[in-house]
């Protein structure tokens, strides 16, 4: 069965607010995790990774955030762009070898 | 740019039809996966490979084949199309370990008509 998954299908944000997409796992033995960026017609994009011996990593506007004692991952973009509206996906590597899992995904909207 | 190709973006194909989907990566990368998106499902591994030659299945393998001769190609094969097999196909790749992403191609848009 499905180990990863999202807790709001659609966030509608506004133009120059921040965004946290949200993701809960269930395999507490998961040792990385990624978040995609997947727009219209396209393939999901990597946007960040981290590794499960940290709870935080930083980016160009956006942090992952990552809570094993209650395996929450969350994703947070500072000052939302209309190019940020996409669907974000989070994905979990149960053990080395295997493949990743993805969730069902969060649709961000961002309106001007 | 290093890339992930897939050979089309929208295929139609007939009920009973085999249909053979490609994907081909340059970045000499040892592991290759075939995903299926649906909206509400998100994506679903069908299959991957770790070598040539080399295969596994992945949660949905029911009614698909691969096929990795070469390196740098997979093939998804649909035995016998049928409707339910219309989805979004996703092909993608990465260096083997555990802290690598992958990268993945624009996907494959398959009608079964």
């Amino acid at each position: 069965g499905e180990s990863v998954g999202l807790h709001l299908p659609t966030l509608s944000v506004q133009e120059g607010d921040n965004s946290i997409i949200n993701c809960a796992y269930s395999n507490s033995a998961s040792d990385y995790f990624i978040w995609y960026k997947q727009e219209s017609g396209k393939g999901p994009q990597f946007i960040i990774d981290i590794r499960s011996n940290m709870d935080k990593r930083q980016g160009q506007r956006v942090t992952v955030l990552l809570n094993k004692t209650v395996k929450h991952l969350s994703l947070q973009i500072a000052a939302t762009q209309p190019g940020d509206s996409a669907v974000y996906f989070c994905a979990e590597r149960g053990q080395a070898g295997t493949a990743l899992i993805f969730g069902k995904g969060t649709t961000l909207s961002v309106s001007s | 740019d290093v890339k992930v190709t897939q050979s089309s973006r929208y295929l139609v194909k007939r009920t009973g039809e085999k249909v053979f989907l490609e994907c081909v990566q340059d970045m000499d990368h040892e592991n290759m996966f075939w995903y299926r998106q649906d909206p509400g499902l998100g994506l679903r591994l069908i299959y991957f490979s770790y070598d040539v030659k080399m295969k596994e299945k992945g949660d949905i393998p029911e009614g698909y084949s691969v096929s990795r001769e070469k390196k740098e190609r997979f093939s998804l094969i649909l035995e016998s199309a049928s409707t339910n097999q219309t989805s979004m196909y996703l092909c993608a790749s990465s260096f083997v370990g555990v802290a690598y992403g992958y990268t993945f191609g624009s996907g494959t848009r398959l009608t079964v008509v």
